[in-house]
């Protein structure tokens, strides 16, 4: 079976600009997560989804906005982008909502330049 | 805070040691997550340890919780190159995480 894949692989982009980075989970996993990854820093928690509904949001600007579709798959949008905003940004599937209790299974990523 | 911290932050060993990083919690938790991440790639899961539990083993990998000093370590036995990479254990939630240890193996 495929693992959690995300697109595109790579992305460069200008301040201001907006982004959407995609993620399908692995089949069968209904919930979906975002992390960002800045060098040198462990992933942060930008939101997680599950069953097309946002359940929970970590500590990121309204900038960032995210939604789940129908077959789990999810993207996660960025406008008026940054400079800080430059990182690996990870998606990660599991079978269910509790990631006390779930293992999450985290994709390659997307890693996204802001010049 | 719910996030696990590492310790060290970097670790460099000859190949063929034993590699012993630490994990540190501050709040209860119903399991605890080992992860690895490779440079620049997606993080992948290695162990997960239950609070019932107090040592768990996979291959070469030992994981120990002791949930009253709120603390974890995983040890890397007869260590590789391969083993080169940045090791996460997962917080109370399961969605934070700390900077992690940065491990190095010289050959």
């Amino acid at each position: 079976d495929a693992g959690v894949t995300q697109s595109p692989t790579h992305l460069i982009k200008t301040r201001g600009q907006h982004v959407t980075l995609r993620c399908s989970p692995i089949s069968g996993h209904k919930s979906v997560s975002w992390y960002q990854q800045v060098l040198g820093q462990g992933p942060q928690f930008i939101f997680q989804y599950y069953e097309k509904e946002e359940r929970g949001r970590g500590n990121f600007p309204d900038r960032f906005s995210a939604r789940q579709f129908p077959n789990y798959s999810s993207e996660l949008n960025v406008n008026a982008l940054l400079l800080g905003d430059s990182a690996l940004y990870l998606c990660a599937s599991s079978l269910i909502a509790d990631t006390r209790t779930d293992t999450q299974y985290f994709g390659p990523g997307t890693r996204l330049t802001v010049l | 805070s719910q996030q696990g911290e590492e310790d060290p932050q970097a670790l460099s060993i000859q190949e063929g040691e034993n590699a012993t990083m630490n994990c540190s919690y501050k709040t209860s938790i119903n399991n605890l997550q080992w992860y690895r991440q490779n440079s620049g790639r997606g993080l992948v899961h290695l162990i997960l340890i239950r609070s019932n539990e107090r040592e768990k083993h996979s291959g070469r990998l030992r994981v120990t919780l002791d949930t009253s000093k709120k603390s974890s370590s995983l040890l890397i036995t007869a260590s590789r190159a391969a083993d080169t990479a940045s090791y996460f254990c997962g917080g109370a939630d399961g969605l934070t995480f700390g900077k992690g240890t940065h491990l190095i193996i010289q050959p």
